[in-house]
C-alpha cells in the first residue's frame, strides 16, 4: 500500500461545476496535509494546508480532513479552465523523521 | 523576491559525463531537498538536507550525491549519468522539516 494515495483521473469536471479530489494515507500519525497544484512542465505551488479534522475554506477552494478515516479532500467550486491541472495531496509523517510524502497526484480537466 | 533556482533548467548528456545540477534559495530555510518526477510515479525524494553539513538519503539516492556546505546552497551531483536518470528535476526548500515545501522551476535532464 501506498503511504499517500491518488486517484491518477483524469477527472473531467464541467465549468462552473464543484471538482472534488481525494487523498488517503497510511500512517495514521500524520500531523499536517498539503495540497499543491501543478501545471504541466510547471514546479507545484501550494494551495492550502490543513492540521485540524473539519473543513478549510479559502476562496474557491475548500479542504476536508478526516484523521479517523485517514482521507484528505479538495473541493473546488465554480471551476474554471484555468483549474485543469495536475493537484499533488501531500501528508506530514507522523514518525520521528516527519518527513512529507507525496502522492502520484490527480489530473483535473475543467470542459468548457 | 523569495524563490528557490536551481541551473540548468534544461540539458541533454551523455552517458558517464559527470554533471552538477545547482540550487540556492533566498529564505534561509533550513531544510532543503531535491525530487525527481516521472510520469505515474510522482515525486520522489532523492536526498534531503536539515542544516548545513547535515544531508540524508530519501527514497531513490541511488546514482546521487549531495552536499550541504551553506545554508543557501543544495547542488544535486549526478557522477556518471544513465538513461533511466532522464526525469524532471526539482530542487526545494521549507523552513524546517514539514513545512510548508517551495519548489525552483525544474530541471529537464536528458541522458542519451
Amino acid at each position: 500500500q501506498k503511504e499517500v494515495e491518488q486517484n491518477s483521473g483524469p477527472l473531467s469536471v464541467p465549468e462552473g461545476a464543484i471538482a472534488s479530489l481525494n487523498c488517503t494515507y497510511s500512517d495514521r500519525g500524520s500531523q499536517s496535509f498539503f495540497w499543491y497544484r501543478q501545471y504541466s512542465g510547471k514546479s507545484p505551488e501550494l494551495i492550502m494546508f490543513i492540521y485540524s479534522n473539519g473543513d478549510k475554506e479559502d476562496g474557491r477552494f475548500t479542504a476536508q480532513l478526516n484523521k479517523a478515516s485517514q482521507y484528505v479532500s479538495l473541493l473546488i467550486r465554480d471551476s474554471q479552465p484555468s483549474d485543469s491541472a495536475t493537484y499533488l495531496c501531500a501528508v506530514k509523517t507522523g514518525s520521528s523523521a516527519s518527513k512529507i510524502i507525496f502522492g502520484s497526484g490527480t489530473r483535473l480537466s475543467i470542459r468548457p | 523576491e523569495a524563490q528557490v533556482t536551481q541551473n540548468p533548467r534544461y540539458l541533454i548528456t551523455v552517458t558517464g559525463k559527470k554533471l552538477t545540477v545547482t540550487c540556492s534559495q533566498n529564505m534561509n530555510h533550513e531544510y532543503m531537498s531535491w525530487y525527481r518526477q516521472d510520469p505515474g510515479l510522482g515525486l520522489r525524494q532523492i536526498y534531503y538536507s536539515m542544516n548545513v553539513e547535515v544531508t540524508d538519503k530519501g527514497d531513490v539516492p541511488e546514482g546521487y550525491k549531495v552536499s550541504r556546505k551553506e545554508k543557501r546552497n543544495f547542488p544535486l551531483i549526478l557522477e556518471s549519468p544513465s538513461p533511466n536518470q532522464t526525469s524532471l528535476y526539482f530542487c526545494a526548500s521549507s523552513y524546517r522539516t514539514g513545512n510548508t515545501i517551495y519548489f525552483g522551476e525544474g530541471s529537464w535532464l536528458t541522458v542519451v
